[in-house]
């Protein structure tokens, strides 16, 4: 089946800095892709829409300065964490839906850990 | 509006005891559903989904849900619980022809599995 791969894994920085982490779809075109959030056994809460080759579309609520994303073409959208504090300690997951779009299968990156120290 | 609502934040079993996780939506067209499984620092796996197609649909590992209009529930069962079942599963929700619309995710069911 379709593969997104998310990178890295894990990922530990300090405060004040800026982390980027990477989302693929490996074997199918996305134009669409989704970042979430996900807080200690708790639901994901959407971030944002990411699309490519156009401005991602943040949810209300979520600074687009402080989480940037870039969606710079079909298989790769990236969202950076800039400025980091403690409090965007998190797991980010992204998903996919190939370019068919419409009510297909919504393939899940591994999620990525941030620890803000 | 779309909605999903998961009724039980957590569910235990014993191994080798049939499984039941109940999900409700609430959708104004007809709606795609999908069940979803997470282990522990994981990211999501789909275990089933119902898409206008047959009632009972049919998933990996031994899961299956129902699609009922008339009670507007998809639960999840299955009918002899493994200790690696355990993980958080996620009902989620979209309406037909929602182009890009994101998923509709509940607040998931924690299942817990005891030997």
């Amino acid at each position: 089946g379709a593969v997104v791969s998310q990178h890295p894994s894990r990922v530990i920085c300090k405060s004040g800095t800026s982390v980027k982490i990477e989302c693929r779809s490996l074997d199918f075109q996305a134009t669409t892709m989704f970042w979430y959030r996900q807080f200690p056994k708790q639901s994901l809460m959407l971030m944002a829409t990411s699309n490519e080759g156009s401005k991602a579309t943040y949810e209300q609520g979520v600074e687009k300065d402080k989480f940037l994303i870039n969606h710079a073409s079909l298989t790769l959208s990236t969202l950076t964490v800039t400025s980091a504090h403690p409090e965007d300690s998190s797991f980010y997951i992204c998903s996919a839906r190939s370019t068919g779009g419409g009510t297909g299968e919504l393939f899940f990156g591994e999620g990525s850990r941030l620890t803000v120290l | 509006a779309q909605s999903v609502t998961q009724l039980d934040s957590h569910v235990s079993v014993s191994e080798g005891t049939p499984v039941l996780l109940r999900c409700n939506y609430s959708s104004s067209y007809s709606p795609s559903l999908f069940w979803y499984v997470q282990h522990p620092n994981k990211g999501l796996q789909l275990l089933l989904k119902y898409t206008s197609a047959a009632t009972l649909v049919k998933g990996i590992n031994g899961f299956e849900a129902e699609f009922k209009k008339s009670e507007t529930s998809f639960h999840l069962t299955k009918p002899s619980a493994h200790m690696s079942d355990a993980a958080e599963y996620f009902c989620v929700v979209i309406p037909a022809y929602s182009g890009n619309t994101p998923l509709v995710f509940g607040k998931g069911t924690r299942l817990s599995v005891i030997a």
